[in-house]
């Protein structure tokens, strides 16, 4: 079972709050990754980090943004959320390449 | 253009039935290939990972093939069980760069019926 937590797994906001969605590994990973997931459609990559202080932007444009202060720790914020917004949004972490990503069980945002 | 396309969208079997889903990529160059078990409101599980010059691989009733010629793999699941509904996805990496590029398909949807 992997060690990768997120919070919270659901939340349901109004437009133009600020939104932090909290995603810790206990594995020691260097690698963390972001990605939205919309039903039905294939995952996206949003973000990623390859250790602390790193952090890229992945294929699919997003308004998050991303801070890695710790290795554990790769928490995704939205200053100002939108209906458009809504979505699955997974985090996961691996040791490496040729490596399984290990997923958390995401959180499902809802923007009214 | 790097894809991954999975057949079919959704399958519906009886319990104790088998079952086999399809990938097909044009990720180039190849690295390894994974099927992903996503139950329902849980993050991915890998099941199996396949590299360039594996066939063939199973772990417990899932094996998983794996035609590099024509970028073709299949994952089967002997004597379905209830808790094999779940959606099914073909991950790719490519090693065109560090990143080590993961292309998504869009997953099987699975359910076993009693």
């Amino acid at each position: 079972e992997a060690d990768i937590y997120q919070t919270p797994r659901y939340l349901v906001i109004g437009t133009g709050k600020k939104i932090t969605l909290e995603c810790s590994q206990t594995m020691g990973h260097d690698k963390m990754y972001w990605y939205q997931q919309d039903p039905g459609m294939e995952l996206h990559l949003i973000h990623y980090s390859y250790g602390v202080n790193s952090t890229e932007k992945g294929d699919l444009s997003s308004e998050s943004t991303v801070s890695r202060i710790r290795t554990e720790h790769f928490p995704l914020t939205l200053e100002s959320a939108r209906p458009s917004h809504t979505s699955q949004y997974l985090c996961a972490s691996t040791s490496g390449a040729g490596q399984p990503q290990h997923f958390g069980d995401g959180t499902r945002l809802s923007i009214l | 253009k790097n894809q991954v396309e999975q057949s079919p969208q959704s399958l519906i079997i009886l319990e104790g039935k088998n079952c086999t889903l399809q990938c097909n990529y044009t990720v180039s160059p190849f690295s390894n290939l994974r099927w992903y078990k996503q139950d329902t409101g849980r993050g991915p599980v890998s099941l199996t990972i396949m590299t360039f010059s594996e066939n063939t691989k199973s772990n417990g009733r899932y094996t998983a093939t794996l035609d590099a010629d024509t970028k073709q793999s299949s994952l089967h699941i002997t004597a379905s069980q209830l808790s094999d509904s779940a959606s099914y996805i073909c991950v790719v990496s490519d090693r065109g760069s560090t990143l080590g590029r993961l292309y998504f398909g869009r997953g099987t949807q699975l359910t076993v019926w009693p």
